[in-house]
């Protein structure tokens, strides 16, 4: 059983460009997470997804942001028009369905951003 | 909102022996659950043990264990006889039992030393 995948692992773009970041879940996992970390911090949560939905967004989603999950599966999330202030550790986490109060978030290798 | 303190920014420790790792949180909730996440060097997070505020117990996990003091808001890891590879940053996290959102401290990189 393969573990969440992140593409790229990592990513250097000049400010004010677009990028994009793909997550792929678990099999079977249809809860997903977005994460940002910062050097010297732990992660701060953007985004929950369950299955296709999006059911939660931190206010740290700016505008400027925005995650998708279209078919239930992979999710991929994009920044548009980066600052040097996204440069961050992006990290994925995928859960699995179930009654229980709590399932656990299996995390990713996360996908390094440098803006320049 | 919830908050999550770990006051050690650093720790080191030598093979074999034990270490202990403080953690504290704010939160006006009953029912919550607690954990610590070890992220090694250039690897991905993995959990290390999980409480569930309802139960009194402490957790463990091999040589793994918890010291949860709920009216003190206070999380503790402590880890027994100390090996190389539990070298990593170790993030204390929290989370309501109505929500999705994990909130972590901003760690602990504890250095296992020969």
């Amino acid at each position: 059983d393969t573990g969440v995948s992140q593409d790229p692992r990592h990513k250097i773009t000049k400010r004010g460009q677009n990028v994009t970041f793909r997550c792929d879940p678990i099999s079977e996992h249809n809860r997903l997470y977005w994460y940002r970390q910062t050097l010297g911090q732990g992660p701060e949560f953007l985004t929950y997804f369950q299955n296709e939905a999006q059911l939660e967004k931190s206010r740290l989603l700016s505008d400027r942001f925005s995650a998708e999950r279209p078919k239930g599966s992979f999710s991929t999330l994009e920044i548009q028009r980066t600052e040097q202030g996204d440069s961050a550790m992006y990290l994925c986490a995928s859960s699995p369905p179930g009654t229980s109060d709590y399932n656990e978030q299996f995390f990713g290798p996360g996908t390094r951003l440098t803006v320049l | 909102a919830q908050t999550v303190t770990q006051s050690q920014p650093e720790m080191s420790v030598q093979e074999a022996e034990t270490v202990t790792l403080s953690c504290t949180y704010d939160t006006s909730e009953s029912n919550y659950y607690l954990f610590w996440y070890k992220q090694p060097p250039s690897r991905q997070m993995i959990l290390v043990i999980r409480q569930e505020a309802y139960k009194q117990q402490n957790a463990t996990e091999n040589r793994f264990s918890v010291n949860f003091q709920k009216a003190a808001k206070s999380f503790s890891l402590k880890i027994s006889d100390s090996q190389l590879g539990d070298t990593a940053m170790y993030f204390c996290a929290f989370m309501t039992d109505s929500g999705y959102a994990l909130n972590f401290g901003k760690g602990t990189s504890l250095l296992v030393t020969p």
